[in-house]
């Protein structure tokens, strides 16, 4: 597929908000499913949320539910995660990535990433 | 929640060399595994999905096999770029879950 920007990131006190976008070009968006994954500084990989290609079916991983949403404005070619009551351990690199032309739940486009820091 | 893991954590290796890299699930996730590589201060890279598909613009020095709990991915010849960290990641039950890579070094 196309390209993947992300944007949003930076450093946020804990308990504040922080909203991600993913800007996506060079491929129909609306036909694909999107993901939000992260890793931690010197860490490992994390899946985050999922959001299928018509909005209906949204995922997300325990640690982050009732905090995190994730949404998409095809309209716009964007997909976006709000994050809110941000703990020191949400710190991380957050990847905006496809789902695959033939399956929804692994990750085929990434793009380059943006760096939440969660420090007071 | 599926636990990944793979070995082994490191391995050394020489350009030339042919490897094979291990995942293994805490239950079946048939054939839904997927294998990356990323390389430092770069984003995860699709190699392979469904176990064994690999992905058209992946080298044919790429090959997954395995099914069930048991899962592999072999490079025929190593080459400088594949000096990396790779990880496998089951899709077949949410949460989706990752393992904790494998370091590919000289």
């Amino acid at each position: 597929q196309g390209l993947l920007v992300e944007s949003g990131g930076g450093v946020v006190q804990p308990g504040r908000s922080l909203s991600l976008s993913c800007a996506a070009s060079g491929f129909s968006f609306s036909d694909y499913a999107m993901h939000w994954v992260r890793q931690a500084p010197g860490k490992g990989l994390e899946w985050v949320a999922f959001i299928s290609h018509d909005g209906i079916e949204k995922l997300s991983t325990d640690s982050v539910k009732g905090r995190f949403t994730i949404s998409r404005d095809d309209s716009k070619n964007t997909l976006h995660l709000q994050m809110n009551s941000l703990r020191p351990e949400d710190t991380a690199v957050y990847y905006c990535a496809t789902g695959g032309d033939y399956g929804d739940y692994y990750f085929d486009s990434w793009g380059q990433g943006t760096l939440v820091t969660v420090s007071s | 929640e599926v636990v990944m893991t793979q070995s082994p954590a490191t391995l050394s290796a020489s350009p030339g060399d042919r490897v094979t890299l291990s995942c293994r699930a805490s239950q079946s996730v048939s054939n839904n595994l997927a294998w990356y590589r990323q390389k430092p201060g770069l984003p995860p890279r699709l190699l392979v999905y469904d176990a064994s598909t690999r992905v058209p613009v992946i080298p044919a020095r790429f090959s997954g096999s395995g099914s069930g709990t048991e899962f592999a991915l072999t490079i025929s010849s190593l080459q400088s770029e594949d000096f990396a960290v790779y990880y496998c990641q089951q899709y077949d039950k949410w949460p989706f879950t990752f393992g904790p890579g494998t370091k590919v070094d000289f």
